[in-house]
């Protein structure tokens, strides 16, 4: 079986502060992790995934995010926040037998200027 | 280019009715799946099709779901007799293959209020 942990529901920066949100998987087998982002009323949009090459991964728009087997984490960060990033934030698991991507409740990122 | 979408972008039904949620996904899409989302919940998967085929319909929560894709394009999801519990956001993603390498492409939803 597969999970992830979102750890907090709300996230509130200001402009400018570096962005964390993290997640924490568990998977039975090797993952492949996923964040996506939500802006109202629109569809999830890929930001970066984790398939088993780099440990560190580079998506759009300025995130990243560091797979670490020892903490079974794959927290989600960007260096200096804008105004435009404020959505919301999912987190994802899949396995490469599985098609069910389980997804975290969400991180909703609010930036203040 | 098109990406995937979806219709109606918002539904009000009464609570017995039932209702049928479109999905068009990318032009040549082989992989297409339907994900359920409550409010304040990361997305559910419900069902998954390759072409007209569906391999894997273990998400979908009861028996008054359905989803078809009979030409391996565009997909309906059907809900009969709809309930309270069925409110909720229905997201459709389109993918070029199954493996977990190709990105799904997510639908902008359609919000299903039952009342």
């Amino acid at each position: 079986a597969q999970s992830v942990t979102q750890l907090g529901s709300h996230v509130s920066v200001s402009e400018g502060a570096l962005v964390l949100l993290r997640c924490n998987y568990s998977s039975s087998v090797p993952p492949y992790l996923f964040w996506y982002v939500q802006y109202p009323n629109q569809g999830l949009q890929l930001l970066l995934k984790y398939t088993s090459a780099a440990t560190l991964v580079k998506g759009i728009n300025g995130f990243e995010a560091e797979f670490k087997k020892s903490e079974t984490s794959f927290h989600l960060t960007k260096p200096s926040a804008h105004m435009r990033d404020a959505a919301e934030y999912f987190c994802a698991v899949r396995s490469y037998n599985n098609n069910d991507m389980r997804f975290g409740a969400g991180t909703r990122l609010t930036v203040k200027p | 280019g098109a990406g995937v979408s979806q219709s109606p972008r918002y539904k009000v039904a009464k609570r017995g009715q039932d209702v049928a949620l479109r999905c068009d996904p990318i032009s040549g899409h082989v992989s297409l799946f339907w994900y359920q989302q409550a409010l304040g919940q990361g997305p559910e998967f419900l069902t998954y099709f390759q072409n007209e085929a569906q391999l894997d319909k273990s998400g979908l929560p009861s028996d008054r779901f359905f989803a078809e894709r009979p030409e391996g394009s565009v997909s309906t999801l059907k809900i009969q007799r709809t309930q309270q519990e069925d409110s909720a956001v229905y997201l459709c993603a389109s993918s070029l293959g199954q493996d977990v390498s190709y990105e799904q492409y997510f639908g902008p939803g359609t919000r299903l209020t039952v009342t």
